[in-house]
């Protein structure tokens, strides 16, 4: 059974940084590209970042490039979103997701975690 | 960019209900569109994929077509379960819609 778990989620500072992780179980990490995707509160859902199955690629989101870097751990199989420089507007859930491609559909979602951008 | 913009953002509907929600793309996507259920609190689900291909598990009142620039998700008669969020996905360049937000009317 495929499951993904985030965590690392919390209150920090404007100006400040955050790693997410997102535990994968039930597939072979290193088989799928993989991404995360945040939904600020009573919004709608936009992309933020991907990684593909092999991990050579990473793709961002205008509004996060510079700033958040994609990777991943096969031997831990755990992705990670390493935020730098968050802002106010970065306050959302932010959720991990697994895709057959790099520019796919996600087919799997964690329950995800939550990022407060706060001073 | 690509855009995604959802019609209509709000959907009032009584169970048994025939509906449609419309997805348009600023430009052609192909059929590279998706559509994702999500109830309060919980993550997205996918429920149609390549526009029209119904995941595994989804129940077949759910259907998607389309290609090009406009998709419909239709919901032939709808369930109690099935008052959610649903939000339509472009994976070209990766750009959802805004949502519509289904009630009960």
């Amino acid at each position: 059974e495929v499951q993904l778990l985030e965590s690392g989620g919390g209150l920090v500072q404007p100006g400040g940084s955050l790693r997410l992780s997102c535990a994968a179980s039930g597939f072979p990490l290193r088989s799928y590209a993989m991404g995360w995707v945040r939904q600020a509160p009573g919004q709608g859902l936009e992309w933020v970042s991907g990684i593909s199955g092999s991990g050579a690629n990473t793709y961002y989101a205008e509004s996060v490039k510079g700033r958040f870097t994609i990777s991943r751990d096969i031997s831990k199989s755990t992705l990670y979103l390493q935020m730098n420089s968050l802002r106010a507007e970065d306050t959302a859930v932010y959720y991990c997701a697994k895709s057959l491609s790099s520019y796919g559909y996600f087919d799997y979602w964690g329950q995800g975690t939550l990022v407060t951008v706060s001073s | 960019d690509i855009q995604m913009t959802q019609s209509p953002s709000t959907l009032s509907a009584s169970v048994g209900d025939r509906v449609t929600i419309t997805c348009r793309a600023s430009q052609s996507i192909n059929n590279w569109l998706a559509w994702y259920q999500q109830k309060p609190g919980k993550a997205p689900n996918l429920l149609i994929y390549k526009a029209s291909s119904l995941e595994s598990g989804v129940p077949s009142r759910f259907s998607g077509s389309g290609s090009g620039t406009e998709f419909t998700l239709t919901i032939s008669s709808l369930q109690p379960d099935d008052f959610a969020t649903y939000y339509c996905h472009q994976y070209n360049t990766n750009t959802f819609g805004q949502g519509t937000k289904l009630e009960i009317k």
